[in-house]
């Protein structure tokens, strides 16, 4: 596609399960960002990715949350053992390869309500 | 550590009239600045950036920002607001010497008064 996807647009879970938030980056996008956006707040740093580089996990809040990327494509976010304060929406962004603070293309996020 | 105040979460201007839209950053290096912009029902898109080039910045839609490095200001203005500016506005900051990291503020709304 011509853009960031995220799957899916919203999810409403139970409190206590996992959660799988999915991100397809734009193609040829070597950089890919999850950012946490929770009611009144700004986009909090999760995680990033870059080319065969190892993660950058500095922003993940906890051991409950983890990410993983299939080479330069898709990218998964998972949730263990969710808590409401996880309620939020998690975007997803990409850019191009090896162009520090070249623009991110985010997708339109995955609205999570952790019931 | 970096961070980014919006003063502000709602913004309202009349058509026509002047948007201005507060940043203040702070950082502990020279800062890369940044300008997203999210309409109703989509994702952010970049309206703008300061990359240490020239100190006065234009992005898209007739947006512009000042770097002011005395008041560690990157305000937003746009001389006469449109209908289609409504929107939200987040204000962001990343440390220039190897920081990928985006550090965004809470956002501003903004909302157009015909």
């Amino acid at each position: 596609g011509a853009g960031v996807s995220q799957s899916p647009s919203n999810k409403v879970t139970e409190k206590g399960k996992d959660v799988e938030l999915r991100c397809d980056p734009i193609s040829g996008h070597t950089a890919l960002y999850w950012y946490r956006q929770r009611l009144g707040q700004g986009l909090e740093f999760l995680i990033y990715f870059q080319g065969n580089s190892a993660p950058d996990k500095s922003g993940l809040p906890s051991d409950r949350f983890s990410a993983e990327r299939t080479g330069e494509s898709v990218s998964t976010l998972t949730i263990q053992r969710t808590q409401q304060e996880d309620s939020a929406v998690y975007l997803c962004a990409s850019s191009l390869a090896g162009r520090r603070l070249e623009k991110l293309f985010f997708g339109s996020g995955t609205q999570l309500s952790v019931l | 550590a970096q961070s980014v105040t919006q003063l502000g979460s709602h913004v309202s201007v009349s058509e026509g009239a002047l948007v201005l839209l507060r940043c203040n950053y702070s950082s502990s290096v020279p800062p890369y600045l940044f300008w997203y912009v999210q309409y109703p029902n989509q994702g952010l898109q970049l309206l703008l950036k300061y990359t240490s080039a020239a100190t006065l910045v234009k992005g898209i839609n007739g947006f512009e920002a000042e770097f002011k490095k005395s008041e560690t200001s990157f305000h937003l203005t746009k001389p006469s607001a449109h209908m289609s500016d409504a929107a939200e506005y987040f204000c962001a900051v990343s440390e220039s010497f190897g920081n990928e990291k985006l550090t965004f503020g809470t956002g501003t709304r903004l909302t157009i008064i015909p």
